[in-house]
């Protein structure tokens, strides 16, 4: 079974600050996808990376994929109240429809 | 475009009482998951459709829980009989060809 380690596991900070979110593995994804879950909701996908050392923004958010597909990172730049909620990584092991392996999540709070 | 449905979203239940939840996915996705998710916890896949045969079902315990997708469309996860320890998230997610998963809001399944 593949595990995925998440850190920090929770981070509070305040608004306009910047944060790094990890995610490692000892294990090889064939993809990585993020998302981002609110109280009383289900997980929303942010993005999914495949590609060993693949770089995508969303607007204030940029996502890394290591260069052997085992670890991944979350970058916030000036953090807003919005952002705060829990983020999840999952990876998938192989290609097409495996079920993912989530991490357990990183607890982010941005005070105003 | 419809997101994935899920129903009731809240269930209280008493121990040894069966309970079911509803799942109809996005129009289209062949594939389907039902995961698990406790508190603080990432969701952990019970098990995956690909239409209407379950091709994934290792993680499902059979003895109290039975999942159906008879048309290959919306599908039931059903618990006979609920256990205290029971108590959590049951997400439902689709995906098209199994790139992305997309997941619905959860029952949150309460057992007294």
């Amino acid at each position: 079974t593949q595990l995925l380690e998440q850190s920090p596991q929770f981070l509070s900070i305040q608004e306009g600050e910047n944060l790094t979110v990890y995610c490692n593995s000892s294990s090889v994804f064939s993809s990585l996808q993020w998302y981002r879950q609110e109280p009383g909701e289900g997980p929303v996908l942010l993005v999914t990376v495949v590609t060993g050392g693949e770089v995508k923004k969303l607007k204030r958010l940029t996502f890394q994929f290591g260069d052997a597909r085992k670890d991944s990172s979350l970058h916030i730049t000036a953090a807003q109240t919005g952002d705060t909620g829990l983020y999840l990584c999952a990876g998938a092991e192989g290609g097409g429809a495996d079920g993912l392996t989530f991490g357990k999540g990183t607890h982010l709070i941005i005070q105003p | 475009e419809a997101g994935v449905v899920q129903s009731p979203r809240y269930k209280i239940i008493e121990k040894k009482q069966p309970v079911a939840f509803w799942c109809n996915p996005i129009s289209g996705h062949n594939t389907l998951y039902w995961y698990l998710q406790n508190l603080g916890q990432g969701p952990e896949l019970l098990i995956r459709y690909e239409n209407e045969e379950a091709v994934d079902d290792s993680q499902l315990p059979k003895d109290r829980f039975s999942a159906e997708r008879l048309k290959g469309v919306d599908s039931t996860l059903k618990i006979q009989p609920a256990e205290l320890g029971d108590s959590a998230v049951y997400l439902c997610a689709s995906s098209f060809e199994g790139y992305e998963q997309f997941f619905g809001p959860g029952t949150r399944l309460t057992v007294l």
